[in-house]
């Protein structure tokens, strides 16, 4: 199975700052069509999990533009510019390049 | 827009079968994968499985051996039977699909949830 390994673990930030929360997987997650196969998840409290980023940097309708994901192969970055009190939850990687799929342990993001 | 309506027993006892099912609300069955993913309590994310519109599915192996997906296109449905259930299938179980595009530029992620069942075993 791929191992994906997110850091930190908790996320305190203040709002207008921005958050980078890591991932790193222990095997490439670059397919050969040139994209790599990993997505970023929001969960918030008592909410099903909300997708955020696609194929390590694509961002589907409707997520604001301060969420922007990054890297290739075995590293993996999330960008939240401008953090907002709506942004509080626990963000999830998780790798679909080869099944079992696997997610990270999770981020809990909370304001300072 | 496509939404995802999911339901199931919420309390079962130790040795039996978990049955989920998910309904298809404004959308087809093609270009997708439709997954279950389980949550246990105060935990992270845990993918169970996940099938086509062929049919075609893939498992956890760690659940594999217990775990079965199926696809009703007649009803817009799919779901989820876990047998022989113990304490550490307690989780909240949730449905979602899976954008499956491989030809240029492709789309993938799981962009549509369902609301998740809590499922409890307890003797």
């Amino acid at each position: 199975d791929i191992v994906m390994t997110q850091s930190p673990l908790s996320l305190p930030v203040s709002p207008g700052e921005t958050a980078l929360i890591s991932c790193r997987s222990s095997q490439s997650l670059l397919y050969r069509n040139g994209y790599n196969y990993v997505g970023w998840y929001l969960q918030k409290a008592g909410q099903s999990p909300q997708l955020l980023i696609y194929l390590g940097s694509n961002r589907p309708s409707g997520v604001p533009d301060r969420f922007s994901g990054s890297g290739s192969g075995t590293a993996f970055t999330l960008k939240i510019s401008r953090v907002e009190a709506e942004d509080v939850g626990v963000y999830y990687c998780m790798q679909t390049l080869q099944p079992p799929n696997t997610f990270g342990q999770g981020t809990k993001l909370e304001m300072k | 827009q496509v939404q995802l309506q999911q339901w199931g027993a919420g309390l079962l006892k130790p040795s039996e079968t978990l049955s989920l099912t998910c309904a298809v609300y404004g959308g087809s069955f093609s270009n997708y994968r439709w997954a279950w993913i389980r949550q246990p309590p105060g935990k992270g994310l845990e993918w169970i499985g996940e099938i086509n519109h062929s049919t075609s599915a893939d498992y956890n192996p760690s659940l594999k051996s217990r775990v079965s997906i199926s696809l009703d296109t007649s009803k817009n449905q799919f779901s989820l039977n876990l047998t022989s259930v113990t304490a550490a299938d307690t989780a909240v179980y949730y449905c979602a699909r899976r954008l499956a595009v491989t030809t240029p530029p492709p789309l993938d992620g799981l962009d549509v949830w369902g609301q998740g069942t809590t499922v409890t075993v307890s003797s």
